[in-house]
């Protein structure tokens, strides 16, 4: 079964680096996603992307964070200077990009990210 | 986006079946319902999706009624290893995708 992978599984930085978080999609899914859950809180979206560009963001996605998709596999995610509460698990999702509300979206296991 | 409203936790024991109901009284015509199950520090697993009636996979029963305000997701005879945070998740196509998490249900199975 086809399934969302990430890279790597835990990430500890120190704080004000760069990051970059890896995730490769199911390879005939057209949308893709990222998601982040702090310990003990609900799960939070941050992106959307479609066709080489973002498609929604939500308020946390500030000019912090960017993704791309730099070959025809990879999606990243990268968070420049780090802080504190950048500590979660980060998850990438993609979907086929059905129409209609039945559009699923698989997550990958997701990337623990601390930050020291 | 339709708010969402299910058991914050439920205890049961190996072998029995499972209901969690979600009540979703302002779904729109055009939105599907969707549960995930998540295991600490794991991603959400998509368990099952419908629009209406009664939808059976390999893992799960989904109930919806006719009016679709609430739906009930059945786990039949569940062991250690479904002791999970399930969430229900309503939303249909209408410019955005982004998935909206609220607290789940914790389920806890008993041995």
């Amino acid at each position: 079964e086809p399934e969302v992978t990430q890279t790597p599984s835990h990430q500890v930085t120190q704080m004000g680096q760069e990051v970059i978080l890896r995730c490769v999609p199911i390879s005939n899914h057209l949308y893709f996603y990222w998601y982040r859950q702090i310990l003990g809180q609900k799960v939070e979206f941050l992106v959307s992307f479609y066709n080489n560009e973002i498609s929604e963001k939500s308020e946390i996605f500030d000019d912090q964070f960017s993704v791309e998709r730099p070959d025809g596999s990879n999606f990243t995610l990268k968070i420049r200077s780090t802080k504190l509460e950048d500590s979660a698990m980060y998850f990438c999702a993609s979907s086929e990009g059905l129409a209609g509300g039945s559009d699923t979206q698989y997550f990958g296991p997701g990337t623990r990210l601390t930050v020291l | 986006l339709a708010k969402t409203t299910q058991p914050i936790s439920m205890d049961s024991y190996e072998g029995q079946e499972v209901n969690i109901t979600c009540s979703h009284n302002n779904i729109a015509t055009n939105d599907y319902i969707t549960w995930y199950q998540q295991f600490p520090s794991q991603g959400p697993r998509f368990i099952i999706q419908g629009y209406k009636t009664k939808v059976t996979n390999e893992v799960a029963s989904l109930f919806i009624p006719a009016d679709r305000k609430s739906s009930t997701l059945s786990l039949p005879r569940v062991s250690l290893s479904d002791t999970a945070v399930y969430y229900c998740l309503v939303g249909g196509y209408t410019g955005r995708r982004a998935l909206t998490f609220g607290s789940g249900t914790r389920l806890q199975v008993q041995p």
